[in-house]
């Protein structure tokens, strides 16, 4: 069974610069998470779709930070414009339907580095 | 609010026994979980226990649950050195989220 991908696996931009980052969960998933990690934290949910739809986006900074799950399978992250703050790994996982227990599989992440 | 602590680090030799511990804040949560890390790679899930229970063990991993003290353990049996990774208490705190603790360093010495 292919796991959870994404892309890049690193970038390296300047502050105020976009960025885009891609998933693909795995097939059949319907539930798909992002996840920021920031060195020595644990992840933090950024946004959680049910198929194209939003369950969950309570602690995505919206004022640059956007998601979209258009055909609810794939799925990009963007920042516009990024900080300095924003360095961290992205965590793109996917589950087969939301609720507790329901086991995550996490992509490698991509690392973001603003600066 | 919603908080879930670990000690940073942990030191073991290979063949001892790991302990690490966590507690959290929410007492109406579900579900807590054992995450694994390692090094440029996702989380892996490694065992979970239902707060109605006590214990669960798994092979070599022990899942201790105080609910009142609000304290989770996770114990490796034999640690050997592919055991070194990150490893994340989390929990379910109702509805969909789940919140992760900081991670615990773990350093298995040969």
């Amino acid at each position: 069974e292919a796991g959870v991908a994404q892309s890049p696996r690193y970038k390296i931009i300047e502050k105020r610069q976009s960025v885009a980052f891609w998933c693909n969960p795995i097939s059949g998933h319907a539930t798909l998470y992002w996840y920021q990690q920031i060195l020595g934290q644990g992840p933090k949910l950024l946004i959680q779709f049910q198929n194209n739809g939003v369950v969950d986006d309570s602690q995505l900074p919206k004022d640059r930070f956007s998601a979209e799950r258009l055909k609810g399978v794939d799925s990009t992250l963007k920042i516009q414009p990024a900080k300095l703050e924003d360095s961290a790994v992205y965590l793109c996982a996917s589950s087969l339907k939301a609720g507790v227990n329901t086991e995550a599989f996490f992509g490698q992440g991509t690392r973001l580095t603003v600066v | 609010g919603e908080d879930v602590e670990q000690s940073l680090f942990l030191s073991v030799r290979e063949g001892d026994s790991s302990v690490i511990n966590c507690t959290y804040t929410d007492s109406s949560s579900t579900y807590l979980y054992w995450y694994k890390q390692e090094p440029g790679a996702g989380l892996q899930l490694l065992t979970y226990i239902f707060s109605n229970m006590d214990m669960k063990q798994d092979q070599r991993l022990t899942v201790l649950l105080n609910k009142k003290d609000k304290h989770l353990s996770l114990r490796i049996a034999d640690t050997q050195t592919g055991d070194s990774a990150i490893y994340f208490c989390a929990e379910d705190t109702g509805g969909f989220k789940t919140i992760f603790g900081a991670g615990t360093r773990l350093f298995v010495k040969a």
